[in-house]
C-alpha cells in the first residue's frame, strides 16, 4: 500500500477563492507529479518535481502554482478558483529505485460554484 | 491521433468471462504500465513492464515491444474488477507518463 496522501478528498468553493491542496509521501521519494482529470477523460499531467526547490510545469496549461520546501509535501494553490478549474486532482510520486513506477494519492475532487 | 490508444473503450461482460483489453502506443518506450481507478477517484498500479509477460493473481499483461502493443487479461472476472483500466507509458529516458483515455469494464454478477 502506498503512503501518499492528499487533502481535502472533497471540496466545494464559491469563485474567487484561495484554495490550497494537499499531498504528502512518507516514502522519501524524490520525485512528484500533480495531474488534473476531467470525468470520463484522460489524466493530464500539470506540475512535476525532481526534488527540493525544483518545479515543472507539466504538458497541460494550469493557473495553478506549486511548491516544493520539503521532500515529502507538495501542495498546490489555486489562487482565485473558477468554475473551469472544477476537476478531480490527483498527486504521485516515484522514486530512484523504480523511476518510472508512480504511486498515486487518491485524489481531490474539487467543484468550484 | 492520441500516443496512447486503447480499445475498447467501454466493455461490460458477464461474470466469470475472460477479458481483454488492448493497448497501443506510437512512440519508444522505457516502460508501459497498466493501472486501475474504481469509482472513487483513486489509483493503483497494477503492473509496470518493458517486455514479456507479468501475472499478479487472476491478472496477466503482456507487451510486445516491436509491434507497439500491450494487452491486459482478467480471467474468471468478478463485479470487483469493475472499474477503469489505463494505460500509460514512459518515453525513453523520460519519466513523466502518456496516458490512454482508459476502459470502462463493467462485470455483471
Amino acid at each position: 500500500e502506498a503512503d501518499i496522501y492528499q487533502t481535502p478528498r472533497y471540496l466545494v468553493i464559491g469563485t474567487g477563492k484561495k484554495i490550497t491542496l494537499e499531498c504528502s509521501q512518507t516514502m522519501g521519494h524524490d520525485k512528484m507529479y500533480w495531474y488534473q482529470q476531467d470525468p470520463g477523460m484522460e489524466l493530464h499531467l500539470i506540475h512535476y518535481s525532481y526534488g527540493v526547490n525544483s518545479t515543472e510545469k507539466g504538458d497541460l496549461s494550469s493557473e495553478s502554482t506549486v511548491s516544493r520546501i520539503r521532500t515529502e509535501h507538495f501542495p498546490l494553490t489555486l489562487e482565485s478558483a473558477r468554475p473551469s478549474h472544477t476537476s478531480q486532482y490527483l498527486c504521485a510520486s516515484s522514486g530512484t529505485g523504480t523511476p518510472y513506477e508512480q504511486y498515486f494519492g487518491p485524489g481531490t475532487r474539487l467543484t468550484v460554484t | 491521433k492520441n500516443e496512447v490508444e486503447q480499445s475498447p473503450q467501454n466493455l461490460t461482460a458477464q461474470e466469470g468471462e475472460f477479458i481483454t483489453i488492448n493497448c497501443s502506443y506510437s512512440v519508444g518506450i522505457s516502460a508501459l504500465h497498466w493501472l486501475q481507478q474504481h469509482p472513487g477517484g483513486g489509483i493503483v498500479s497494477l503492473f509496470m513492464l518493458s517486455s514479456g509477460k507479468k501475472k499478479h493473481g487472476r491478472l496477466i499483461a503482456t507487451i510486445n515491444i516491436q509491434e507497439k502493443h500491450s494487452s491486459l487479461h482478467i480471467t474468471a472476472s468478478h463485479p470487483r474488477d469493475s472499474a477503469v483500466y489505463i494505460c500509460a507509458v514512459n518515453g525513453f529516458g523520460n519519466e513523466k507518463l502518456t496516458f490512454g483515455t482508459g476502459t470502462r469494464l463493467t462485470i455483471i454478477p
